[in-house]
């Protein structure tokens, strides 16, 4: 079975560029969440979709969007790209939101500098 | 909002010392989960803990579930070079919120 996969593995911009990264969720599993990891640091929450819908946001700028597609890939996109956007991006997904099934299972992420 | 703490930030150990990190939440939890993240890496899932007072072992690491369902531990008993790596907690209640990590250094 396949795992969640992201693309690209690696990403170079510059400030002001928008940028968009893709996720594939695991077979059946119908919630992915993005995550931010900047160098050294812990996991920041940045959206929650399940079954097309935003279920939640964390506490990011309007210029990071997103949106979740029928096959439940997704895309994070983030626009007028700053120094500090440079950071690992991680995609999870789960197959459920259940008290029990909501394991999250992750991709190898996304790695953007902003030049 | 609902909080998830974990300490210590960093923890350096000489191999075979033991290991333990905590995790504290400011609300009840439905579930616990543990997830390992390797140097270069993405965060592995661990396992999982849903019961009060629950306790379960993989090998050399112990996790536990506190009475309360808003306290956790991960314990591993004489470390080896291949634990290094960030340790997370994250606790769910109708959403997954992570701990901020421990990150585990292991000097040979």
């Amino acid at each position: 079975e396949a795992g969640v996969t992201q693309s690209p593995t690696h990403l170079i911009k510059t400030r002001g560029q928008q940028v968009t990264l893709r996720c594939s969720p695991i077979s059946g599993h119908t919630s992915v969440y993005w995550y931010q990891q900047a160098l050294g640091l812990g996991l920041q929450f940045l959206l929650w979709y399940d079954e097309g819908e935003e279920r939640n946001r964390g506490n990011f700028p309007p210029r990071f969007s997103g949106r979740q597609f029928p096959n439940y890939s997704s895309e994070l996109n983030v626009n007028a790209l700053e120094l500090e956007d440079s950071a690992l991006y991680l995609c999870a997904s789960s197959d459920g939101t259940s008290d029990v099934k909501n394991i999250q299972y992750f991709g190898a992420g996304t790695r953007l500098s902003v030049l | 909002g609902q909080q998830v703490m974990q300490i210590p930030q960093y923890q350096h150990v000489q191999e075979g010392e033991d290991f333990t990190t905590y995790c504290n939440s400011s609300t009840t939890l439905s579930n616990i989960q543990w997830y390992k993240q390797r140097p270069g890496g993405h965060p592995v899932f661990l396992i999982q803990l849903v019961k009060s007072g629950e306790v379960k072992k993989q090998k050399r690491l112990t996790f536990q579930f506190g009475e309360a369902k808003k306290n956790s531990s991960l314990h591993i008993t004489a470390t080896q070079t291949t634990d290094v790596g960030t340790y997370f907690c994250a606790g769910y209640t109708g959403k997954l919120i992570f701990g901020q990590g421990t990150t585990l250094q292991v000097k040979p």
